[in-house]
């Protein structure tokens, strides 16, 4: 399995909402990102686990809540939202953290109204 | 510490040959290529390691020249499923050699290719 997986596809949320974020990958990485990406921009990092743990947080608002269970798994826990927070948010994974190429899930397409 | 991309755009017909320059202003640990096509996820073309190290595979290929941290990617005889943004990576050199662990982005380089 070569492949990371994001679910939902697309996520449509109120602005008093609770919502989660999933991304999964069976390829053994232990390395896992939380990226976001506006439209024509570059995605820009939010999070970084390493071996289950955070590793870097990238002055993200406490709206934005990570969780690493396993090494398999990631999760975004998302909590009263802004507009401007709408954007495609992309996990991905590499074998370690530092020195290895990623692999990027297909994305959440993530709207707050 | 974002890296600067240039061109922001290219457009060249089929077979024709295209250079993405990338460079940074902090010392680098790697640097990281990526394409991502309309509605995509960035798909990793390569990475580079160690100054003076040049990659490819088909007609894609990079540099990194470590001293100047500067990288390039070289896209020859272009196809038409080459079109896409193409996006820099820089992983800063942390103080001790190693890397920082944050890959940061470029603006990107939205290639077109027609036929």
């Amino acid at each position: 399995d070569t492949e990371v997986t994001q679910t939902p596809k697309h996520l449509v949320m109120g602005m008093t909402n609770k919502k989660s974020l999933k991304c999964e990958q069976h390829m053994g990485h232990r390395a896992m990102y939380w990226y976001k990406q506006k439209a024509k921009k570059p995605p820009e990092l939010m999070f970084v686990y390493s071996y289950e743990k955070l590793s870097i947080n990238e002055s993200v608002p406490s709206r934005f809540s990570p969780e690493c269970p396993n090494s398999s798994l990631l999760n975004l826990h998302l909590h009263a939202l802004q507009p401007e927070d709408s954007a495609l948010y992309l996990c991905a994974s590499s074998s370690r953290q530092g020195g290895y190429g990623y692999t990027f899930g297909s994305g959440t397409r993530l709207t707050v109204v | 510490q974002q890296p600067v991309q240039s061109p922001q755009a290219v457009i060249l017909r089929e077979g024709e040959d295209a250079v993405i320059n990338c460079s940074s202003s902090k010392a680098l640990y790697s640097v990281h290529w990526y394409r991502q096509k309309h509605g995509e996820a960035p798909v990793f073309l390569m990475i580079l390691l160690k100054g003076g190290e040049q990659k490819g595979h088909d007609k894609i290929s990079a540099s990194f020249n470590e001293k100047k941290q500067q990288s390039s990617l070289y896209l020859t005889a272009s196809q038409l499923s080459y079109s896409g943004t193409y996006f820099c990576g820089t992983e800063p050199r942390g103080n001790y050699g190693g890397s920082q662990g944050n890959l940061i982005f470029g603006k990107g380089t939205k290639l077109s290719v027609k036929p």
